[in-house]
């Protein structure tokens, strides 16, 4: 099955403690995305990667870094979380030769920052 | 980054009415594109809008690219309530890869 996998689900944290949450897609896409979701603003983009060893900052990149060793994985790291990271995380991916629109998200991530 | 205005930002309505909702852009869009997410879920891709004044449909969806290339909108006729989620309007202008999204609208449906 065709599928964005995330991981973990839920997390809830402490000030300060480094933390990744992972993402896997199995369609060999070479397009993947993080976006943050929180209430009313919709989904901001976070980072972007278009292929291997290649990132990009998006809308809201402060306090994240994003790393994309293999075609299928691109996790997202939270060097010193703050409260302000409290939300809701989407990865998605997408083959370069279709739509931008054309994104596969996986179930979301949500994180909680105390 | 750029804005998507959507309104409006929830709906409930009765089940068997109809829904309208839409985006408006300070900006020029290529493409427009209307997500469901459902409670729990990641969004999914309704319909995509390719050109302006495309209007294009999906079974009881029915979405319009504007003339003007800066607004779009989505309608659900005859709702039941699986239709429930909130629905998000996105799009992409000339700047790369990057996706922008409008806050979302909530829509519940009363059986």
């Amino acid at each position: 099955e065709a599928q964005v996998t995330q991981n973990p689900r839920y997390l809830i944290t402490v000030t300060g403690k480094k933390l990744t949450v992972t993402c896997s897609q199995n369609m060999n896409h070479e397009y993947m995305s993080w976006y943050r979701q929180d209430p009313g603003l919709g989904l901001r983009q976070i980072y972007y990667s278009m292929n291997v060893e290649v990132t990009d900052k998006g809308d809201v990149p402060e306090g994240y870094k994003v790393s994309r060793k293999e075609k299928r994985n691109f996790p997202l790291i939270l060097e010193s979380p703050s409260p302000n990271q409290t939300s809701l995380y989407f990865c998605a991916s997408r083959r370069l030769d279709r739509s931008t629109g054309e994104l596969f998200f996986g179930e979301g991530s949500r994180l909680t920052v105390l | 980054g750029q804005q998507l205005n959507q309104s409006p930002q929830s709906m409930f309505i009765q089940e068997g009415e109809d829904v309208s909702m839409n985006c408006t852009s300070s900006s020029i869009f290529n493409t427009w594109l209307w997500y469901k997410q459902e409670p729990g879920e990641g969004p999914v891709l309704l319909i995509a809008l390719y050109k302006a004044g495309e209007l294009t449909s999906n079974g009881r969806l029915t979405a319009q690219f504007g003339i003007t290339r800066k607004d779009s909108f989505l309608n659900i006729s005859a709702s039941i309530p699986s239709d429930v989620g909130i629905y998000f309007c996105a799009g992409q202008g000339n700047a790369g890869n990057m996706l922008t999204f409008g806050g979302g609208t909530r829509l519940m449906v009363k059986p």
